[in-house]
């Protein structure tokens, strides 16, 4: 069962910041991010672990919360260059041990 | 560049055609995936392929055909597709399957069924 991601789109000014949730009805071994721009190959920003520790490069951090079966993405000082769609996949371990499941998407427009 | 090479970009193909997407990454990475992107739907998991083996097929049509000749390279074969199979179809490999590390994607290939 794949992953709900909220909010669905928000548009952000330069600087604002902006959080992106994703939560899973299934108990979580890991939340992967990416970041795919319009026409372009998705990107990797990270990978949370269960019982791992937040993590975070410069100003875009995630963190995960096993009991709520939640990861949260936190962009800070959003630049123009952050724009494009977010997803978040899920890997429940167990029999689905290393299968991904992506969310929908959340599409980021941050304007000048 | 993500070092995941895909070919062709765009293709559109009649239902009766026979045609194939190739994939090709000189990482040195281990483990290789199908997934299908449709519009307003989230990613989807096709087939993994971990050292050549076929280790998932997520319940694909037997009209998409996936092929790992050697671990820098994977094919999809199609046949016989129906409208509703187009879609943006991405490869992407890591170093090893299961996924606990960083998956490079392809940029995808644009099929469109007519």
């Amino acid at each position: 069962q794949q992953p709900v991601q909220s909010p669905q789109a928000v548009i952000l000014r330069e600087g604002e910041d902006a959080v992106i949730n994703c939560s899973s009805s299934k108990a979580l071994y890991s939340v992967h991010w990416y970041r795919q721009k319009h026409g372009e190959a998705p990107v990797f920003l990270m990978i949370l672990l269960k019982g791992g520790e937040q993590k975070g490069h410069e100003k875009i951090s995630a963190s995960f919360n096993e009991k709520k079966q939640q990861s949260s993405l936190y962009l800070t000082a959003s630049q123009l260059s952050y724009s494009g769609t977010y997803f978040c996949g899920t890997d429940a371990g167990g029999t689905s041990y290393g299968k991904l499941t992506f969310g929908q998407g959340t599409i980021l427009t941050v304007h000048p | 560049e993500t070092g995941v090479t895909q070919t062709p970009r765009h293709l559109v193909m009649g239902m009766t055609n026979k045609k194939s997407l190739k994939c090709e990454q000189h990482l040195g990475h281990n483990a290789m995936y199908w997934y299908k992107q449709s519009a307003k739907k989230p990613l989807e998991l096709m087939f993994v392929y971990n050292f050549k083996e076929q280790t998932e097929n997520n319940s694909v049509p037997s009209r998409f055909s996936p092929e790992c000749p050697n671990s820098s390279h994977l094919f999809l074969h199609l046949h016989t597709l129906q409208p509703e199979d187009s879609a943006l179809y991405l490869c992407a490999s890591s170093q090893d399957q299961p996924v606990n590390t960083e998956a490079f994607f392809g940029q995808g290939t644009r099929l469109t069924v007519v």
